[in-house]
């Protein structure tokens, strides 16, 4: 079975500055899909990011960007210059079929609480 | 807007009963999925079903139950609630980038 560990609950960065969230899968796949989320105090599930395992090139959204580490099984989100408004949980999110497949499963870690200080 | 529709936003009811949630993916995307969003537990998988079809389920209980009718649209069934059903209840569904959610729909069983 696929897991997905978060293992901080809680982070805390000033205003403009850069923080990295950490994620941890573990999967005997050799072809899947990372996901972040973010989910604000609206409650909306928000993708910020995805990245396919077999590309090598690390993902990049804007301020946001990934560090994909497929032998470590590791998947981080970066976000640079960090505004009020990137107040939010976190999710890290895998799944191994393609996101349009009959069986394509997303399994979500626990989340982080990331709040941005003024 | 995500293109994906749920009603209702919030809904209360008391113990024992029975409600129905409804979700309206995207257009053109075929599949839904349902979620349970609690304090405790995280984000946990119900159900996907894929063209009216049922293709994976997860922890869901027994008293719990859904289908996919052939507009696409997709309904949960929740039964003899209990206070531990209280959550949110996010359905989305797919396309190449990825999931899309609903607002969900906040279920407080007093």
């Amino acid at each position: 079975a696929q897991t997905v560990t978060q293992s901080q609950p809680e982070m805390s960065v000033q205003e403009a500055e850069t923080v990295t969230l950490s994620c941890t899968y573990d999967t005997s796949e050799n072809n899947y899909y990372l996901f972040w989320y973010k989910q604000p105090p609206s409650r909306q599930m928000i993708l910020v990011i995805r990245q396919e395992a077999y590309k090598q090139q690390n993902a990049t959204e804007n301020r946001f960007s990934v560090n994909f580490q497929k032998a470590a099984k590791s998947f981080s989100l970066k976000i640079s210059d960090s505004q009020l408004g990137d107040t939010a949980m976190y999710f890290c999110a895998f799944m191994t079929a393609l996101p349009t497949g009959a069986n394509s499963k997303l399994t979500f870690g626990k989340g982080i609480t990331l709040s941005v200080r003024p | 807007d995500s293109g994906v529709t749920q009603t209702p936003k919030h809904l209360i009811t008391a113990t024992g009963q029975r409600v129905t949630l409804r979700c309206s993916p995207r257009s053109g995307d075929l599949s839904v999925y349902w979620y349970q969003q609690s304090l405790d537990q995280g984000l946990q998988f119900l159900i996907q079903y894929y063209n009216g079809e049922e293709r994976a389920k997860g922890n869901i209980l027994e008293r719990f139950s859904a289908q996919q009718f052939p507009d696409l649209h997709s309904e949960l069934n929740l039964s003899s609630l209990e206070l531990g059903d209280s959550a949110l209840y996010f359905c989305a569904s797919s396309s190449q980038y990825g999931y899309t959610f609903g607002s969900g729909t906040r279920l407080t069983v007093v």
